[in-house]
């Protein structure tokens, strides 16, 4: 079962312009939720993370946006940059777990245009 | 910073073929992973050790066992592999899943023919 929904699956964005990647998840024990970037030939690596006590995190040009009522959050991305061009996952787990299992989202391929 | 090394970047084997994918980490961490990542799918969990000798099935366990005798060391095993098991399989570990995240190793990308 597919407990954490991402979209879209492909997204293309003009440099300089906002990316935004949405997900939702069923398990209403989750309370972790990180994004992890990915770029080709190379592992996925973690970007940035959110707990669900807060409705928004922000590093750089990287923003969390978290909706508990609506069990869904976002990546948004200022200023996008070619750079950024990468696969995005988002994830999720509950913190009660001692092994940090993360549920991933199917990923979306990012591609910023010059 | 930790390294998460997979012992092949490519493998291509023949349907049928016992098949061993080895995962090393440089850490000391307690937990250790393997996902299969598959376009449109995600990252799917297979199984996962958060001890030595300790193991436990993920999402999709089936046609695959685990090994873990030393702490820095996860295999992999596809007991009889199949052309639906081609796929990228990624090996990650973590000292505290939730405090520290994730560390992934560059991946293998197995093709069974």
């Amino acid at each position: 079962q597919q407990q954490v929904k991402q979209s879209p699956q492909s997204l293309i964005v003009q440099k300089g312009g906002i990316s935004i990647i949405n997900c939702a998840y069923e398990n209403t024990a989750f309370d972790y939720f990180p994004w992890y970037q990915q770029f080709p030939g190379k592992g996925p690596a973690l970007l940035i993370a959110i707990r669900p006590d807060v409705s928004e995190k922000k590093e750089g040009r990287f923003t969390i946006s978290f909706n508990k009522s609506a069990k869904q959050f976002s990546l948004h991305i200022m200023d996008s940059q070619p750079g950024d061009s990468a696969t995005y996952f988002c994830a999720a787990s509950r913190g009660s777990s001692n092994t940090g299992k993360l549920i991933f989202g199917q990923g979306t391929t990012l591609q910023v245009k010059p | 910073d930790v390294k998460v090394t997979q012992s092949s970047r490519y493998l291509v084997k023949r349907t049928g073929e016992k098949v061993f994918l080895e995962c090393v980490q440089d850490m000391d961490h307690e937990n250790m992973f393997w996902y299969r990542q598959d376009p449109g799918l995600g990252l799917r969990l297979i199984y996962f050790s958060y001890d030595v000798k300790m193991k436990e099935k993920g999402d999709i366990p089936e046609g695959y066992s685990v090994s873990r005798e030393k702490k820095e060391r996860f295999s992999l095993i596809l007991e009889s592999a199949s052309t639906n098991q081609t796929s990228m399989y990624l090996c990650a570990s973590s000292l505290d899943g939730i405090n520290y995240g994730y560390t992934f190793g560059s991946g293998t990308r197995l093709t069974v023919v």
